[in-house]
């Protein structure tokens, strides 16, 4: 199957930094990204879709402002925390969403995701 | 009701043991499905994909989907302790980006 990669695999950073986390499909191109976050022993949860070169689709409840979202390319999307609180502390996953126009083919490939912990 | 419901589990069975887990759902327009199975602390991994109706086969795993029912089965046989982890189905309509995902069922495989 595809790969994502994803890191850092693991952050640990104080409270008020910003955090930076990157996603890469590395043998496809995905015009579509999502990324996720995930608490234990609970389901994913939705939080942004991010298209190539456009302005990223928030869930309700999720703040733009604070979760930034870059996709500039086809094969990387970015997911900055800014400022971030202990109760950002959270699994961050992404996704790359692979699509083929006329081969019945539309599916998500996940990253290793990403834990993060605010001290 | 949800737009995909999956049982919980937890599932707990002997090693090998024939394994089958569900899920149901109400929009009849889901033609893409998917299951993924995700480890503790990991992502998921995409593990079974079908198009519209029929049964896949994949080694020990059998995905099937019944759109008349919407109703669709992961079959594992011959169960191993590495298959313990919590499996997630997904659904996709033909348009639009939107997924969407069950809460996922708990599996353990006990040796």
């Amino acid at each position: 199957g595809a790969v994502v990669s994803q890191h850092p695999s693991r952050v640990i950073c104080k409270s008020g930094t910003s955090v930076k986390i990157e996603c890469r499909s590395l043998d496809f191109q995905a015009t579509t990204m999502f990324w996720y976050r995930q608490f234990p022993k609970q389901s994913l949860m939705l939080m942004a879709t991010s298209n190539e070169g456009s302005k990223a689709t928030y869930e309700q409840g999720v703040e733009k402002d604070k979760f930034l979202i870059n996709h500039a390319s086809l094969t990387l999307s970015t997911l900055t925390v800014t400022s971030a609180h202990p109760e950002d502390s959270s699994f961050y996953i992404c996704s790359a969403r692979d699509f083929m126009t006329g081969h019945n083919t539309d599916t998500q490939y996940f990253g290793p995701g990403t834990r993060l912990t605010v001290l | 009701q949800k737009e995909v419901e999956q049982d919980p589990g937890p599932l707990s069975v002997p090693e090998g043991a024939i394994v089958s887990l569900n899920c149901t759902y109400s929009n009849s327009a889901f033609q893409y499905f998917m299951w993924y199975r995700q480890y503790s602390r990991k992502g998921p991994e995409l593990l079974m994909y079908t198009y519209s109706s029929g049964n896949k086969e994949d080694g020990r795993f059998t995905a099937q989907v019944d759109k008349s029912s919407k109703y669709i089965s992961l079959f594992i046989r011959d169960s191993q302790p590495s298959d313990s982890a919590t499996y997630l189905c997904a659904m996709k309509e033909n348009y639009g980006q939107n997924f969407v995902f069950g809460p996922g069922t708990r599996l353990s495989v006990l040796p």
